[in-house]
């Protein structure tokens, strides 16, 4: 079945790297994505990793893939308070554009 | 881009009422999603529509709800009668031809009395 799962909060201090976590279960999935989430506003797409990559970086994340172990992960370098925010994993699966949410994971940057 | 629209932004209503949300998505998209986001099930597909086709609306709770699309830019989602636990934030998307970018509107949110 399509499952995703993330861990509901991390806590970071200003400056230091988060790392956010994320295991899959289908492994037919094609492409595999970030989202934010920002008090009262919509979903803002971050980033995308296709299955056959390991690694995307982008400015401050980087997006590393385990397909083997289904694990995902976003590491935000840096991390300052406007990052503060529930961070969606998702999957692309069912043939089409279909989308799998995680629970979202709350990262709150402290001083 | 405007982005996707979505409206009302929020929504107000006894229960038993009649409840339309819109959508306007990004020129250009040929698909749009419909989603439900609450506390107790996070977020879930509720219909996908392709050059506005419903291809898969087996996420739609019941037959309270319905979702049009009539034209490429516009498209609608209608619960009748509204229950209390249809209370949640219903979030519009759309993609391209590709679809591999889902871009969210900002949500309208549902509370049902």
């Amino acid at each position: 079945g399509e499952d995703v799962e993330q861990s509901l909060f991390l806590s970071v201090r200003e400056g230091d790297s988060s790392v956010i976590n994320c295991t899959y279960t289908d492994s037919s999935s094609t492409y595999l994505y970030w989202y934010k989430q920002e008090p009262g506003a919509g979903l803002q797409l971050l980033t995308y990793i296709f299955s056959n990559m390991d690694m995307k970086q982008d400015q401050r994340l980087t997006v590393l893939l385990n397909k083997k172990d289904k694990h995902l992960s976003l590491r935000i370098a840096d991390t300052q308070t406007g990052d503060s925010a529930i961070y969606f994993c998702a999957e692309m699966t069912g043939g089409y554009n279909k989308l799998i949410f995680g629970a979202g994971t709350r990262l709150a940057v402290h001083p | 881009d405007a982005g996707v629209i979505q409206s009302p932004r929020h929504e107000v209503t006894e229960m038993g009422q009649e409840v339309t949300l819109r959508c306007k998505p990004i020129s250009g998209h040929n698909s749009l999603f419909w989603y439900r986001q609450t506390m107790m099930r996070g977020l879930e597909l509720l219909i996908y529509f392709n050059n506005n086709v419903p291809i898969d609306d087996s996420g739609m709770p019941e037959d309270r709800f319905s979702a049009k699309m009539p034209n490429a830019s516009f498209s609608t989602l209608k619960i009748q009668p509204s229950e209390p636990r249809d209370s949640a934030v219903y979030f519009c998307a759309s993609s391209n031809d590709r679809g591999y970018e889902q871009y969210f509107g900002p949500g309208t949110r549902l509370t049902v009395t």
